[in-house]
């Protein structure tokens, strides 16, 4: 079957550095997808890898190793407006989506 | 604003109604999703449309139904609403290309009672 795993909920520090984890098992695959989703509010796109190594944008950096079925997402000098959940979704090879249950990111002063 | 508007925000809804959630975009774009999301699990695809006048079964379709009659509207019907259909949902598009990200409008949140 395909599924995604992210952890349940997660704490850090403001200005701290937190890297949230997500390993998946797909049927192919054709990238793979982080969002940001603020509570009520909808999801946000964040980043997109395809090929392994480490893609930075900004405050936020995302890597994938394809071998492992890993991915991982990084954000650095947290502050309190990251407070949010952080949802991974995988592409499977007919271009679906899987997505994890997301991170719940609690970031503490 | 360009984007995704859903309406209505919320709805209470006695079991065995219908009813039908709404979701225009003004981005051209060609595809467009339903999700639901409810706690714990992941986002569950259940209709999605690649272009106008086609559609297709997600994950969990059974229940709902969808039609595409041009690009920027794409409907979610409940046909005989039931509790298990509880749940806040999100209407989705895309420009062209698997690659390409989603935009989610701002959600309904339905509950069933």
């Amino acid at each position: 079957g395909q599924n995604i795993d992210q952890p349940t909920e997660m704490t850090a520090t403001e200005g701290a550095i937190v890297q949230i984890n997500c390993t998946y098992q797909t049927s192919g695959f054709n990238g793979l997808f982080w969002y940001q989703q603020h509570a009520g509010e909808a999801p946000t796109f964040l980043s997109y890898n395809v090929l392994d190594g480490l893609e930075e944008k900004g405050r936020f950096s995302s890597f994938l190793s394809r071998s492992k079925g890993y991915s991982y997402l990084l954000l650095k000098e947290l502050q309190m407006k990251d407070s949010a959940s952080y949802l991974c979704a995988a592409m499977d090879s007919n271009y679906q989506l899987i997505w994890g249950a997301g991170t719940k990111l609690i970031i503490k002063p | 604003i360009a984007g995704i508007t859903q309406a209505p925000t919320s709805q209470i809804l006695a079991a065995g109604r219908r009813m039908t959630l709404r979701c225009t975009q003004d981005m051209r774009h060609n595809a467009m999703y339903w999700y639901r999301q409810d706690l714990g699990l992941g986002l569950r695809l259940i209709h999605y449309s690649n272009t106008a006048g086609t559609t297709g079964k997600g994950e969990v379709p059974d229940g709902y139904s969808v039609s595409r009659a041009n690009t920027d509207d794409f409907p979610l019907t409940l046909a005989s609403a039931v509790p298990s259909q509880t749940s806040v949902y999100f209407c989705a598009s895309s420009d062209e290309g698997g690659n390409s990200p989603l935009h989610f409008g701002n959600g309904t949140r339905l509950t069933v009672t």
